[in-house]
């Protein structure tokens, strides 16, 4: 099994670009979550899904879109990307229904630069 | 409010236990302890988690105060390769709360 898998692993963007971070997963887990990570700090949720069709705002959405169309996928969007969203972004799934309650597994991260 | 509050930083010779602490004491009823760890440009991975009773895996253990407002992370004998950042986590249903970590240095 592959696990968590993200792409890309470094990306830079110019101010009021857009993009999407790729998330999947390959464990059938029905919960996935996002995550920045700014120097020196721990993890911030942005936005969580707990299946297919739903989704729901973590601590930091603002300036974040997501959707589920399937279980596997989980794609982060930045619409106009700002220099405040410079930081490392991670992508987590869990099984069952436990949520947070559960132990998550997590990919190794994309590097987002915008300048 | 700091959700949860760890030591920035914390040293042990190879060989010997580590004994890694986290505050919590806005902690509530529902929610659990995770910790995990975190290796340079790696994502972080999963080590433990308990709700109220002491917890033991093959990784490490929890022990976790009867009033709930600390725990501590016990790693039995310290090896080069535990040397990462360890992150007390407060989790429930729907969020979760990532404290700034400790820096464990692990010495020859």
């Amino acid at each position: 099994n592959a696990g968590v898998t993200q792409t890309p692993k470094f990306q830079v963007l110019k101010t009021g670009q857009s993009m999407t971070l790729q998330c999947a997963q390959d464990m059938n887990h029905e919960y996935m979550s996002w995550y920045r990570q700014d120097p020196g700090m721990g993890l911030r949720l942005i936005h969580y899904s707990v299946g297919a069709g739903i989704t729901d705002q973590g601590e930091v959405p603002n300036g974040y879109n997501v959707s589920r169309s399937t279980t596997e996928d989980f794609p982060l969007r930045l619409l106009s990307a700002a220099p405040s969203q410079t930081s490392v972004y991670f992508c987590a799934s869990t099984r069952g229904t436990g949520g947070f309650y559960s132990p998550l597994h997590f990919g190794n991260g994309t590097r987002l630069t915008v300048t | 409010d700091a959700k949860t509050t760890q030591p920035n930083s914390m040293e042990s010779n190879e060989e010997e236990p580590v004994h890694l602490p986290c505050n919590h004491s806005t902690i509530s009823g529902t929610d659990y302890i995770h910790w995990y760890r975190q290796l340079p440009s790696q994502g972080p991975e999963y080590v433990i988690h308990g709700l109220t009773s002491n917890v033991n895996n093959r990784m490490a253990s929890l022990a976790i105060a009867e009033d709930r407002k600390s725990s501590t992370l016990i790693l039995h004998r310290a090896t080069l390769r535990d040397a990462a950042v360890y992150y007390c986590i407060r989790t429930g249903a729907n969020n979760l709360f990532f404290g700034t970590g400790t820096r464990l240095t692990v010495i020859p």
